[in-house]
């Protein structure tokens, strides 16, 4: 069956310092892969998908950037934090259109 | 743009009874809805979905009513039990559009024992 994994769960960042966060999905090949994020009592808001390796869409301006260096790996990323980026990022993949997307546990990203 | 949009950010029922929550959207290219049901510091879970071609879909306690005239769905959970309670989002997607989801704000459903 297939699986998500997505680490760290919680992590506490100083503004102005990087960030990486991984996402790693087993059991299927060539997912689609997606970066959301969900602020505090707001809905998930899409931040980056990708439909294969090195294929990355933004759907919204912002301070981060996504990666897909394996097929089934999907990284974001950015070089300095902003207070504005704290937040719950989920990642989640599936198997292409019409089909549901299966979601990661989250990160819960607080910046100090 | 709030292309879906749940208006009721919260929702109180008594176990057993009927739990209905709402969506509407606005985006005609929209042919695919799906209803996740999220825990607090946890991921989303799918729940159940439905075609356009479609107006209603069943799985268990859980049915869901696509009103395409009205770009309206709902979410039917009989009997409602205290484990339902969670925060519930819909979503759509256009299979023109790679299927990307676009979620709704979320309702908080609550099933008092």
């Amino acid at each position: 069956s297939q699986t998500i994994h997505q680490w760290p769960a919680t992590l506490v960042q100083p503004v102005g310092s990087p960030l990486s966060l991984e996402c790693t999905v087993e059991g299927t090949s060539n997912p689609n892969l997606y970066w959301y994020r969900q602020a505090a009592g707001r809905g998930l808001q899409l931040l980056f998908y990708s439909v294969g390796i090195g294929q990355i869409s933004s759907e919204v301006p912002q301070n981060l950037s996504a990666s897909r260096p394996q097929d089934r790996q999907f990284i974001l990323s950015s070089k300095k934090l902003l207070l504005s980026d704290s937040g719950f990022y989920l990642c989640a993949w599936n198997g292409g259109v019409n089909q549901p997307q299966h979601f990661g546990d989250g990160t819960r990203l607080s910046i100090l | 743009d709030q292309q879906v949009k749940q208006n009721s950010p919260s929702l109180s029922v008594q176990e057993g009874r009927i739990s209905i929550l709402n969506c509407d959207y606005t985006n005609s290219m929209f042919d695919y809805f799906l209803w996740y049901k999220k825990y607090p510091a946890e991921g989303p879970t799918f729940l159940i979905s439905i075609s356009s071609i479609k107006d209603k879909n069943e799985d268990g306690r859980f049915t869901v009513f696509l009103n395409k005239s009205a770009k309206h769905l709902s979410l039917h959970i009989v009997p409602s039990q205290p484990g339902d309670s969670a925060v519930y989002f819909c979503a759509a997607s256009a299979s023109s559009n790679t299927g990307k989801l676009i979620f709704g704000q979320g309702t908080t459903l609550q099933v008092k024992p």
